[in-house]
C-alpha cells in the first residue's frame, strides 16, 4: 500500500535548466507535504514544505506546487546546478488530529544535473 | 554541531546478537522519530517518541524491536536477536512540538546496520 509515489526513479537535466520532480499521493487527508534531498551515506536534508491550504511555496531556486484535486505535488528547481545531484524524496504527513508524527515517504527520484 | 546526532554510524552484528542504536535530537527538540530504509526503497516510519512516552509505534515490528526516549540521555532503538533481514539504514529525526503549525523533521546521518 504505497500512499506516496514517485513514479520516476531517475531524472537527468542539463545545468542551468529546470528540474521538475513529481510525486502523487492517495490519501486526501494528508495536510502537510515536504521535500528532502539525500546524498549517499548521509541523512535526508529538509528542502521545502507546503501546507495543504496552499498551492505554491517558493524558497530561492526551489518551488513546490500542490494540486489537491489531482493529489499531486511537484518540486521545481531552477536553475539546476551540479550540486543538486542527489536523491529527492517527497513525504506526506497525516493530519495532527491523527496524533501520529509519521512521515510517509515516496521511493525517491535520483536527479543528475550534468555540467 | 547542533544537528541530530546518531551513533554508531556503522554497526556490524552477527545473527542472534543485540543491536543498540542511539539518537540525540537537535537542541530544543522534544520529539524523536525512527525510520528504516532498506536498499532501493524509501524511508519507512517505525516509531514516534516524546520524553518517556511512546506516542506511535505502528511501524515497529511486533517482536524483537523496542524504542525508548528516557528523561535523560539519547533515544535508543534496540533490536534483539538480529536476523539478516534487519540489515538496513536506520535514521532518526527530531522536531520541536508541533504547536500551532507544522514543523519539518530534521534527520541524522543514520546508522548502517549489517548483519553477518
Amino acid at each position: 500500500d504505497q500512499q506516496v509515489k514517485q513514479n520516476s526513479p531517475s531524472l537527468s537535466v542539463q545545468e542551468g535548466r529546470i528540474s521538475i520532480l513529481n510525486c502523487d499521493y492517495t490519501n486526501s487527508m494528508f495536510d502537510y507535504f515536504l521535500w528532502y534531498k539525500k546524498y549517499p551515506a548521509e541523512g535526508p536534508t529538509f528542502l521545502i514544505s507546503i501546507s495543504s491550504i496552499k498551492d505554491k511555496n517558493e524558497d530561492g531556486r526551489f518551488t513546490v506546487f500542490l494540486n489537491k484535486s489531482a493529489k499531486h505535488l511537484s518540486l521545481h528547481i531552477v536553475p539546476s546546478q551540479p550540486g543538486d545531484s542527489a536523491v529527492y524524496f517527497c513525504a506526506a504527513s497525516p493530519p495532527r488530529s491523527s496524533n501520529t508524527g509519521k512521515l510517509i515517504f515516496g521511493q525517491g527520484t535520483t536527479l543528475q544535473v550534468k555540467p | 554541531n547542533a544537528g541530530v546526532m546518531q551513533n554508531p554510524r556503522h554497526l556490524v552484528r552477527r545473527r542472534g546478537q543485540e543491536a543498540r542504536l542511539r539518537c540525540s535530537p537537535m537542541k530544543g527538540h522534544s520529539h524523536v522519530y525512527w525510520y528504516r530504509q532498506l536498499p532501493e526503497e524509501g524511508l519507512k516510519f517505525m516509531v514516534y517518541l516524546q520524553k518517556e512516552n511512546i506516542i506511535d509505534e505502528s511501524g515497529m515490528p511486533k517482536e524483537r524491536f523496542s524504542a525508548e526516549f528516557p528523561k535523560e540521555g539519547p533515544s535508543i532503538l534496540r533490536i534483539q536477536q538480529v536476523v539478516r533481514g534487519d540489515s538496513a539504514a536506520y535514521f532518526c529525526a527530531s522536531s520541536p512540538p508541533r504547536g500551532r503549525g507544522n514543523q519539518p523533521q530534521h534527520f541524522g546521518d543514520g546508522t548502517r546496520l549489517s548483519i553477518l
